[in-house]
This record gives structure tokens, C-alpha cells and sequence, in this order.
């Protein structure tokens, strides 16, 4: 998806690492977010991020960390990975969801052993 | 706390016929939107409609929002087997904030050659 890219796409690490999960918007949108999504719960959200410096829990904060010192990063950070995190992680982009949609990157498959 | 609720939760057709997919929300929204995911990968804004507006399209897809039952139907037409995906609607909801989408679990669409 052009304009917002996350890296790494797959990573496999061990329980109790921390693992950081980045992303990447090239159209200054004001709002960012981070879901997890497993099979039978849909999309979660996380955190997300109204502007830079701006955060706010989502669904299922609970070991997760964020940050936005700029608007277009947001990194997602698992302070100490468990096995329940094993998730395929999307972040996504958008101006004001009152008047658009959200752009999604291609997400990161992250399995923790 | 998914307020989205897609029907039928699979769909499975030939390809050139129609394919017709449903979703109930619960609380008043200012817009609803729905996406495609394609497998493995993240999720495509397709279409939003606004709660004054009462048909929307886009190409080959026909979106309906009803406001008094709070359900909206996306058809597709003349489908085809790139179609194949899971769709998502999301709704914008009108009060408190509305910067954060709330999600529906999908119809996974398998069109047939």
C-alpha cells in the first residue's frame, strides 16, 4: 500500500523480548493506529494516535507500548512478548475519521515462541 | 466490543452473478465504510457513505444505507474471482469521539471461476 509501509513484514522472536514493530505514513494524516488481528476477534484496536505527541488506548493496550514524537511515525513496541501476542499486526492511516477512511499498511506477522 | 455485524459471514459464488453482504450496527453513526482484505494482506478502503445519504456507487459496487433499521448491504456485480476476499464494514459513530472506526468480523466472499 503505497504511502504507508511497516517492516519488519515477518518476524518470529522469543517470549519475553522486546519487539518493535514500526510504521510509516508519507501523507501527514493527523491520525494513526495500530490493530492486532486473530482469527474470531477481527481487528483490535490497540492504540492510536490523533497527532503527534497524542496518544490514547485502544481495546487490548495491555503490553504494548506507543510512541509519536513525529507525525509520520508510529512504532508499536511489546515491552516483553508472550505467546498471546502471536498476531498479525496492520497500522493504519487517516485525515479526520468523520469524512475518510483509513488507509492500512501491508501488516507484520509477528509469532512469538 | 464490535458494534459492526456482517451477514452471511461466507458467501460462496460464480463468478459474473451477484454477491450481496449485510451489516447491523447498534448505535447512531455519522458515516459507515466498508473494506476488502484480500489474503495475507491489509485492508482497502472500498466506500463511504454518509447517515444523510441512502445509496452510494463505486464501479461495480452498490452500497445501501438504511439509518431507521441501522443495516447497510453492499452488492457487487457481475463479481468476478479477483473479488474473492473478506469484507468489512466499520462505523464512525456519532457521539463522544468519533476518531476511531468500530469493526464488524467480515464475510469471506469466494467467487468461483
Amino acid at each position: 500500500d503505497a504511502g504507508i509501509t511497516q517492516s519488519p513484514r515477518y518476524k518470529i522472536t522469543e517470549t519475553g523480548r522486546q519487539v518493535t514493530l514500526m510504521c510509516h505514513q508519507t501523507w501527514s494524516h493527523s491520525y494513526m493506529f495500530w490493530y492486532r488481528q486473530d482469527l474470531g476477534h477481527g481487528l483490535r484496536l490497540i492504540y492510536y494516535s490523533a497527532a503527534a505527541d497524542i496518544t490514547d488506548k485502544g481495546e487490548v493496550p495491555d503490553g504494548y507500548v506507543v510512541s509519536r514524537s513525529k507525525t509520520e511515525n508510529f512504532p508499536l513496541t511489546l515491552e516483553s512478548a508472550t505467546r498471546s501476542q502471536t498476531s498479525v499486526y496492520f497500522c493504519a492511516s487517516s485525515a479526520p475519521p468523520k469524512f475518510y477512511g483509513y488507509t492500512f499498511g501491508s501488516g507484520t506477522r509477528l509469532t512469538v515462541v | 466490543s464490535q458494534q459492526g455485524e456482517e451477514d452471511p459471514q461466507a458467501l460462496s459464488i460464480q463468478e459474473g452473478e451477484n454477491a450481496t453482504m449485510n451489516c447491523s450496527y447498534k448505535t447512531s453513526i455519522n458515516n459507515l465504510q466498508w473494506y476488502r482484505q484480500n489474503s495475507g494482506r491489509g485492508l482497502v478502503h472500498l466506500i463511504l457513505i454518509r447517515s444523510n445519504e441512502r445509496e452510494k456507487h463505486s464501479g461495480r459496487l452498490r452500497v445501501t444505507l438504511d439509518t431507521s433499521k441501522k443495516s447497510s448491504s453492499l452488492l457487487i456485480t457481475a463479481s468476478r474471482a479477483a473479488d474473492t476476499a473478506s469484507y468489512f464494514c466499520a462505523t464512525a459513530p456519532n457521539a463522544g469521539n468519533n476518531r476511531k472506526l468500530i469493526w464488524g468480523l467480515g464475510t469471506s466472499l469466494a467467487v468461483n471461476p
